[in-house]
């Protein structure tokens, strides 16, 4: 692994399903992000984690939950898929919350909810 | 509420320069940055300002001014491949980044 990987890369799901969309990164950072981005809308933070055991929930956290065990690892969930979680999700870190150093992101999880 | 403003969509020539604006509303402020996006790809980190002033990084260079809360991109020698969309993210005084919707920068033979 080199850097931060996603998986899977897309996926369709049939509404009301149980989705985890997972992360890995190898960089030893601190820092770990979800979001999603929409046509037009930017990149919106769903839930972050400063460090391994802790988590934050970001703008738009409703329907989605996270865990940080330990700090290579930060999955999301979608326990019980609506359409409107139709979206690019993009795993990110950094080396420490705050850190001016910059942003490193995964390749993305296109995932269509129908 | 906190905001990022930018243009939608702006077109160029190859060969030619261009800037690109954002202006922010934020709950303070630790830094301003840049990313690039190509469509379909991921964000990739492009310059970060903390101070008022120019950064120059190649034919890429990022102006702040933190009174205005004001920021600019240009870009010069325009390529084809610089055909991308352009995000401005402002840190706020939580450390979350404040996203804009992004620049897509059109670029014309």
């Amino acid at each position: 692994i080199a850097g931060i990987t996603q998986a899977p890369t897309s996926q369709i799901l049939a509404a009301g399903r149980r989705m985890t969309l997972r992360c890995t990164q190898d960089m030893r950072h601190n820092a770990m992000y979800w979001y999603r981005q929409d046509l037009g809308l930017g990149l919106r933070l769903i839930h972050y984690s400063n460090t391994a055991g802790t988590t934050g929930k970001g703008e738009v956290p409703d329907g989605y939950s996270v865990s940080r065990a330990n700090t290579d690892d930060f999955p999301l969930t979608l326990a019980s898929a609506v359409p409107s979680q139709t979206s690019v999700y993009f795993c990110a870190s950094m080396g420490t919350s705050g850190d001016t150093g910059e942003l490193f992101f995964g390749e993305g999880s296109r995932l269509t909810v129908l | 509420g906190q905001n990022i403003d930018q243009p939608t969509e702006m077109t160029a020539t190859e060969g030619a320069i261009v800037q690109i604006n954002c202006t922010y509303q934020t709950s303070g402020f630790n830094g301003l940055f840049w990313y690039q996006q190509h469509a379909g790809e991921a964000p990739t980190f492009l310059s970060y300002n903390v101070l008022d002033g120019l950064e120059e990084k190649g034919r890429f260079s990022s102006f702040l001014s933190r009174s205005k809360g004001y920021s600019y991109l240009l870009l010069k020698e325009l390529q084809m491949k610089d055909s991308a969309s352009y995000l401005c993210a402002v840190m706020d005084s939580n450390y979350q980044l404040i996203w804009g919707a992004g620049t897509k920068l059109i670029i014309k033979p």
